[in-house]
């Protein structure tokens, strides 16, 4: 089992509609997990993270944590052609001495006007 | 505020070669990290440090891999007798060990060709 996972996609979703994208880990002593955009060729941004049970909000993007689940999503509101990027959940847990953060491998979304 | 920096950002090499590269972190952030990250992927855990200290190094690293972060500041990422496999984009990270949540900010990348 993948420590974190996500469907590759694509996603495609038109233009205005909600994006709604998810993650599962497998280590339920998992702490604090972050949602990153790439865009091809670029590196990773952040743009949400989060740590405790329930919704958080930044403008167009809410995240979405159950840890009971071991279940994390992103929702995209009003959703833009320059929201088209891969979308990384990251995950991060104590492992022997260090927090390491994992990844997954991303989910394609597609934004069509 | 100026973010995470890497030098080179792109870097071709022939296979058997050694190359070097560098990460400047964001100024007061005390935690930087490697990752490595091929097509398709997520990034992969290299190595961090905290200040000058490597803390931990993935056990998937090779001993042709080396970092450094002499004085706490920048650090550099230096792979010896490159092969094929080792074509990637490498990515540099830091963040402030402070609160839960500990973000990590990325540089721009460093892609590693080998022929």
């Amino acid at each position: 089992q993948k420590e974190v996972e996500q469907n590759s996609g694509p996603l495609s979703v038109p233009e205005g509609a909600i994006a709604s994208l998810n993650c599962t880990y497998s280590d339920r002593g998992s702490q604090s997990f972050f949602w990153y955009r790439q865009y091809s060729g670029k590196s990773p941004e952040l743009i949400m993270s989060i740590y405790s049970n329930g919704d958080k909000e930044d403008g167009r993007f809410t995240a979405q944590l159950n840890k009971a689940s071991q279940y994390v999503s992103l929702l995209i509101r009003d959703s833009q052609p320059s929201d088209s990027a891969t979308y990384l959940c990251a995950v991060r847990a104590r492992s022997g001495g260090y927090q390491k953060v994992t990844f997954g491998t991303g989910t394609k979304l597609q934004v069509i006007p | 505020d100026t973010g995470v920096s890497q030098d080179p950002r792109h870097k071709i090499t022939k296979r058997g070669q050694n190359v070097t590269f560098r990460c400047d972190p964001i100024s007061e952030h005390n935690r930087l990290y490697w990752y490595r990250q091929t097509l398709g992927q997520g990034p992969e855990f290299l190595t961090y440090f905290q200040n000058e200290a490597q803390l931990e190094k993935s056990r998937l690293l090779s001993d042709r891999f080396s970092a450094e972060r002499p004085k706490g500041s920048f650090s550099t990422l230096e792979i010896q007798r490159t092969e094929q496999g080792d074509s990637a984009m490498y990515l540099c990270a830091s963040s402030l060990v402070s609160g839960a949540l500990n973000e990590q900010f990325f540089g721009p990348g460093t892609r590693l060709t080998v022929l």
